[in-house]
């Protein structure tokens, strides 16, 4: 079974300043998704960015960014220039045939 | 229309009523999913369905019962629950099952009585 595994429940970052969130995962698999979803106090699962897994190149999308170190079964996202809206539940989740969740890393932004 | 719809978005209900969720979406996608979401922690898969069959059933006790009567709509009927299942339910939907994203929608905060 695919197993995800986010090592930091809590993280903080200085407003305007860079973070990065850590996530493992395992598989047998050649061809999945990857993702980091954000989850604000209202609950909804925003998505921040995907990650193809054939794809070497690492996707950006705007102030976010991954590392996909597809050998070494590793995805981190970056957070460039933090803002206070930032500040969420942050998932990593793989997907092939259905969705696994890591358990989450609480962001807090200060000002 | 890009939305994943989930009504109600609260529901308090007793332990011996049976009551049902219901959960949209217009965008063609033909994987649905439900997920339940305790307080701080991450979503846990209930069931899949894909092109209105059930693909995944992650062992879900019977007074959970899922209904997908047509590609656009998901439904999860509830029986008997227990105060334990008080948690937020989340339907996700995506274009097919294998190696697509999934759309989520607002979620319906249950509260067992």
């Amino acid at each position: 079974a695919q197993t995800v595994t986010q090592s930091q429940p809590e993280m903080s970052v200085q407003e305007a300043e860079t973070v990065t969130l850590s996530c493992t995962y395992d598989t047998s698999e050649s061809d999945y998704y990857l993702f980091w979803y954000k989850q604000p106090p209202s609950r909804q699962m925003i998505l921040v960015i995907r990650q193809e897994a054939y794809k070497q190149q690492n996707a950006t999308e705007n102030r976010f960014s991954v590392n996909f170190q597809k050998a070494a079964k590793s995805f981190s996202l970056k957070i460039s220039d933090s803002q206070l809206g930032d500040a969420a539940m942050y998932f990593c989740a793989y997907k092939r045939d259905d969705m696994r969740f890591g358990a989450g890393t609480r962001l807090t932004v200060k000002p | 229309d890009t939305e994943v719809t989930q009504t109600p978005k609260h529901l308090v209900m007793g332990m011996t009523n049976k009551k049902s969720l219901k959960c949209e979406q217009h965008m063609g996608h033909r994987a649905m999913y439900w997920y339940k979401q305790k307080a701080k922690k991450p979503p846990e898969l209930m069931f899949v369905y894909s092109y209105e069959k059930l693909s995944i059933n992650e062992s879900v006790p019977s007074r959970f019962s899922p209904e997908c009567p047509n590609s656009s709509l998901l439904n999860l009927h509830l029986h008997a629950l227990q105060p334990e299942d008080s948690a937020l339910y989340l339907c996700a939907s995506s274009p097919r099952q294998t190696n697509t994203e999934a759309f989520f929608g607002q979620g319906t905060r249950l509260t067992v009585v």
